[in-house]
């Protein structure tokens, strides 16, 4: 069945360092890929999305690829904040459902 | 706006009760969904309404009752819960029925079941 691949966390960086989040997926079909975003005592926000190859998803300076070849999903960030200690999950949609699968959840936390 | 609303915030309830969490949205949404999220874990599917009429049930024991009453709200009626079902509760909605369908969720409810 589909499944969604996270690296495990947490990823503890500086303020002001590069940031990267591995995602990799199963899926058959062509589905859409999502990146959400979880602060403490909150639910999650949609950071970005994809819908076919090639396309490049981008919110708030975080961007993230969907690569068919490599079926891959890696968020990335230039210069990351404190503000963005979190907790971001990779997403499927199910080709053609109403169904989101994800992925166990990445925890970052970024020092000042 | 890509509001969803959840009531209440917090939920402390018996085993023996009954109880209910609010979910609305207002963007026209023709879908919404429960899900359920355990501390450290991603959310877990419950139900999708898909305008108004359930279209997936994850399994879920019947002491959690899903109902649509309209396209703008959802509710989860609760009963006789164990212990193990404290957790928060999320609402979300989606429009598209082509394209991404992204899910939009409210805040959550989160509840203890003493």
């Amino acid at each position: 069945g589909d499944s969604v691949t996270q690296m495990e966390g947490p990823v503890t960086l500086s303020e002001e360092a590069f940031l990267t989040i591995n995602c990799t997926y199963t899926a058959t079909g062509y589905p859409s890929l999502f990146w959400y975003v979880q602060y403490p005592g909150e639910g999650l926000q949609l950071l970005l999305k994809a819908t076919k190859a090639d396309d490049k998803g981008s919110n708030k300076g975080f961007e993230a690829t969907y690569r068919k070849e490599t079926t891959s999903f890696h968020l990335e960030k230039g210069s990351v904040q404190v503000s963005d200690s979190a907790v971001y999950f990779c997403a499927l949609r199910i080709f053609n459902t109403d169904k989101l699968i994800f992925g166990t959840g990445t925890r970052l936390q970024v020092f000042p | 706006d890509t509001e969803v609303t959840q009531t209440p915030k917090h939920l402390v309830m018996g085993m023996t009760n009954k109880k209910s969490l609010k979910c609305e949205q207002h963007m026209g949404h023709r879908a919404m969904y429960w899900y359920k999220q355990k501390a450290k874990k991603p959310p877990e599917l419950m139900f999708v309404y898909s305008y108004e009429k359930l279209s997936i049930n994850e399994s879920v024991p019947s002491r959690f009752s899903p109902e649509c009453p309209n396209s703008s709200l959802l509710n989860l009626h609760l009963h006789a819960l164990q212990p193990e079902d404290s957790a928060l509760y999320l609402c979300a909605s989606s429009q598209e029925v082509q394209g991404a369908r992204e899910q939009y969720f409210g805040p959550g409810t989160r509840l203890t079941v003493t």
